[in-house]
């Protein structure tokens, strides 16, 4: 079984500043990935980065990158020079033979 | 490039009513395909999943049903609906094989009278 979970359930953040979104998980499995995905208010679920658990680099996809901590099972989604249009629930997800679990979002706001 | 369709995008339907919504996907063949539910600021519970023609795994027990009677072609039935039944449906696809990222449908939301 995994469990994911995110411990902010709201964060704000300025326009062009940086903003850290917290995820821990919980696995058995050896081979797994991680994924953040976001869903503006449109409803939409967009795959924004995605993880290798067995990589020890981190992932980066423009101005969105990841810490990832394996032993301490954390994976944290780093916003950069943050846009209005980054405004949107973020969800954490860890998944092992094309399951996913997700965490239960984090609800970023993104203020002038 | 891989489409996924999903529809209708809004429905409301009284209690004991029945339900189907489809999913269809194009541009892949054989596509892990599934069924997920969020409630109101909630997460993503995971209902159904399929590896093929046929093949349904059920994550929870529930009023729902699904069913794959084409590759590309994913339905979430009921018989009778509850009100607990009302959410936000997404259907999701994935390449078979590894731990592949899941490509979401735009949902439909389903209310519940």
């Amino acid at each position: 079984a995994q469990t994911v979970t995110q411990s902010q359930p709201e964060m704000s953040v300025q326009e062009a500043e940086t903003v850290t979104l917290s995820c821990t998980y919980d696995t058995s499995e050896n081979n797994y990935y991680l994924f953040w995905y976001k869903q503006p208010p449109s409803r939409q679920m967009i795959l924004v980065i995605r993880q290798e658990a067995y990589k020890q680099q981190n992932a980066t996809e423009n101005r969105f990158s990841v810490n990832f901590q394996k032993a301490a099972k954390s994976f944290s989604l780093k916003i950069s020079d943050s846009q209005l249009g980054d405004t949107a629930m973020y969800f954490c997800a860890t998944g092992t033979a094309s399951k996913l679990t997700f965490g239960t979002g984090t609800r970023l706001q993104v203020t002038l | 490039s891989q489409t996924i369709h999903q529809w209708p995008a809004t429905l409301v339907q009284p209690v004991g009513s029945p339900l189907s919504l489809e999913c269809t996907v194009e541009g892949t063949s054989n596509p892990n395909l599934y069924w997920y539910r969020q409630a109101a600021g909630r997460g993503l519970q995971l209902l159904f999943y399929s590896v093929g023609i046929g093949q349904i795994s059920s994550e929870v027990p529930q009023n729902l049903s699904a069913s794959r009677p084409q590759d590309r072609q994913f339905i979430l039935s009921s018989k009778k609906l509850l009100l607990s039944d009302s959410g936000f449906y997404l259907c999701a696809w994935s390449v078979v094989g590894g731990n592949q990222p899941q490509h979401f449908g735009d949902g439909t939301r389903l209310s519940i009278l």
